[in-house]
């Protein structure tokens, strides 16, 4: 079974479409969160979420929007694509709780390409 | 402000060569640090993890021990194989593990 599941796995459109990435967990965690791959490996996270509550906002441009509709899944909207959002997206799952070691579980990227 | 500095790469090495890949922090308070592994086309996995300073975290061979003292937590690995070429990453949790910090990530070639 996939911990963390991601759709589509390629995304090809034009600039100024919509687009959605979904993800999955089936780990029962309580936090998930959104990381922008660059084409040089840089990971810079852009949002966090802990049970359907978003907790860090990365500055990241208000047309990426998450949703939460509940603990297992996280989905990103991006409106009117940009060349320079062109980047592998991950999704990833973990349970933070204190000094707990909270590892985080990563999904296999989305490879959006903006033309 | 926090901050996770890894060595550039790529690095290219033969098969059953020594390996370090040297990071270092900047951090309030003692965190727990992290290694993670990328494999081509796929996404992170962790590779090892310290929760406090001295520990020494292991896997696969890999080693990393946390050293307050000069705020580091450099990866080793004594003979390297094929398989292990991909891009490590070290990782620095704050914000009560809500926010990640990684390291640029380095790249590692291993030739046969």
């Amino acid at each position: 079974d996939t911990a963390v599941s991601q759709t589509p796995k390629y995304l090809v459109t034009q600039m100024g479409n919509d687009k959605s990435i979904k993800c999955e967990q089936n780990l029962g965690h309580d936090t998930m969160y959104w990381y922008k791959q660059d084409s040089k490996k840089f990971l810079k996270i852009m949002f966090s979420y802990n049970n359907k509550e978003l907790i860090i906002n990365e500055t990241v441009p208000n047309r990426f929007s998450p949703k939460s509709p509940d603990k297992a899944h996280l989905n990103l909207h991006i409106n009117s694509l940009e060349l320079g959002d062109s980047a592998v997206y991950f999704c990833a799952s973990s349970s933070p709780s204190g000094r707990a070691v909270y590892e985080q579980y990563f999904g296999p990227g989305t490879r959006l390409t903006v033309t | 402000g926090d901050s996770v500095t890894q060595m550039e790469g790529p690095v290219t090495l033969s098969e059953e060569a020594f390996l370090t890949i040297n990071c270092t922090y900047t951090a309030t308070g003692y965190p727990s640090l992290f290694w993670y592994v990328q494999y081509p086309g796929e996404g992170l996995q962790l590779l090892l993890k310290a929760t406090k300073a001295d520990d020494k975290g292991s896997n696969k061979g890999f080693e990393a021990t946390y050293r307050k003292e000069t705020t580091s937590f450099h990866l080793e690995k004594g003979s390297v194989q094929v398989s292990d070429s991909a891009v490590y990453f070290c990782a620095l949790p704050l914000a009560g593990g809500f926010k990640t910090i990684f390291g640029a990530g380095t790249r590692l070639f291993v030739k046969a």
